[in-house]
């Protein structure tokens, strides 16, 4: 079964520094999402691609999160400066352009990154 | 803007009874509705998915979910649980257009403890 790939799994970093995460959809879904799940809440979208382009990044903080998809298959999401506040997990998902009724969303495992 | 609302914080059923889950949610148009299952520091994994056609709705590991419009709910429910149930479970709602798939709103989500 096709999966969406992240990584890394887990990640520290102390606050102020760079951190980067890579997602990998599954092959041929046109849209991918970020998303941010902080312990104990639901995930929310804080970005959306429709092949190499943002459709919706209304819930980024530009002022230190950025995410691109060059090529429009694989993206990174980036945080600069880390703050404690940033501690959480991301999660990546994907879904085709056409056929949604016959798929789901689908969720990669996530980083957890614990900002230190 | 759309809404979701999973009254219960936490769930205690013992093994074997029957399980509700219970979700609201606020959508201006036909919605797409998804129930989603995550143990853990895992991701999230689809149970069953709403867009159309029948409002039972037959998912995995035994779970179903009814939607009722008149009710703007989407109810999961299991005849007879098993420990291995327990986790947190997530209703979402998303909209679908010639576009693509919009970003899921997810609720808080329900905590499912299982009692021996």
């Amino acid at each position: 079964e096709a999966e969406v790939a992240q990584s890394p799994r887990y990640k520290i970093t102390e606050k102020s520094q760079a951190v980067a995460f890579w997602c990998d959809p599954i092959s041929g879904h046109a849209t991918l999402y970020w998303y941010r799940q902080i312990l104990g809440q639901g995930p929310e979208l804080l970005v959306q691609f429709q092949d190499e382009s943002v459709v919706d990044d209304s819930q980024l903080p530009k002022d230190r999160f950025s995410a691109e998809r060059l090529k429009g298959v694989d993206s990174t999401l980036k945080i600069q400066p880390a703050e404690l506040g940033d501690s959480a997990m991301y999660l990546c998902a994907s879904s085709p352009l056409t056929g949604i009724s016959s798929y789901g969303y689908t969720f990669g495992s996530g980083t957890r990154l614990t900002v230190v | 803007a759309q809404s979701v609302t999973q009254p219960d914080i936490h769930i205690t059923v013992s093994e074997g009874a029957s399980l509700e889950l219970r979700c609201n949610y606020s959508y201006g148009a036909t919605p797409y509705l998804f129930w989603y299952v995550q143990s853990p520091g895992q991701g999230l994994q689809l149970l069953l998915k709403y867009f159309s056609g029948d409002t039972l709705v037959q998912g995995i590991k035994g779970f179903e979910a009814e939607f009722k419009r008149s009710q703007s709910s989407f109810n999961l429910r299991k005849p007879s649980v098993h420990w291995s149930d327990a986790a947190e479970y997530f209703c979402a709602v998303g909209r679908y257009s010639g576009g693509g798939a919009d970003g899921l709103t997810f609720g808080k989500g329900t905590h499912l403890i299982i009692q021996p």
